[in-house]
């Protein structure tokens, strides 16, 4: 299988806390993104990060990126109830014009 | 009101019977995806469509079929081929150029129960 891993499956922590997740893919990317799904909904675009970069902010969120090892990391800081979410990682391969996703990080914010 | 939209979000079916999910947009995308997602996974691809009447197949298009007659639409009909179908199908369009370069845009997804 082309799709990538991502650990851990579920994490639960308590508001205010950071939440980290990794993700780890097989094949050289042109870039790699984070998405959010809440249950039974669609996937939103949270964040893309470039081959050629090692670190990405967006207000709450840090993306890392290191093509050596193949992963990537989502840190959401101070985290809220309302991040109660699956997030989801996604490659986009070199050469190819469709996204690989993970399997998914099931994160829990306890109030 | 830009988007994506798929109907119906609830679908029931009984066994042995074809049915058809919808996705449309008005984003003027180029590019169309069909996904599956089973409890507890990540997407999957089933098949994606560059240009109007063109299509290609993903990762598991076996027991599905598609169409691509307009640019805007792009329905799934999953046949009774499948074998097993329950699961949560999402569509997702991506804008001229797109290349990876940038976000998927996903519909609400539709959830296909087989009885």
């Amino acid at each position: 299988s082309q799709q990538g891993e991502e650990d851990p499956q579920a994490l639960s922590i308590q508001e205010g806390e950071n939440a980290t997740m990794n993700c780890s893919y097989k094949t050289s990317i042109n870039n790699l993104q984070w998405y959010r799904q809440n249950s039974g909904r669609g996937l939103v675009h949270l964040i893309l990060i470039r081959s050629n970069e090692r670190e990405k902010h967006s207000g709450r969120l840090r993306v890392t990126l290191d093509t050596s090892k193949k992963s990537s990391s989502l840190l959401i800081t101070a985290s809220r109830a309302a991040d109660t979410a699956s997030y989801f990682c996604a490659s986009v391969i070199q050469g190819a014009q469709k996204l690989v996703f993970g399997q998914g990080t099931r994160l829990t914010i306890n109030p | 009101d830009g988007g994506i939209t798929q109907s119906p979000k609830y679908l029931f079916r009984k066994e042995g019977q074809n049915v058809t999910l919808s996705c449309e947009q008005n984003l003027n995308h180029d590019a169309m995806y069909w996904y599956r997602q089973d409890p507890g996974q990540g997407l999957r691809l089933i098949y994606y469509s560059q240009i109007v009447n063109d299509f290609q197949k993903g990762d598991i298009a076996e027991g599905y079929s598609v169409s691509r007659e307009k640019k805007e639409s792009f329905p799934l009909t999953v046949t009774s081929a499948q074998k097993n179908p329950t699961a949560f199908y999402l569509c997702a369009s991506t804008p001229p150029g797109w290349a990876g370069k940038d976000t998927q845009y996903f519909g609400p997804g539709t959830r296909l129960t087989v009885l």
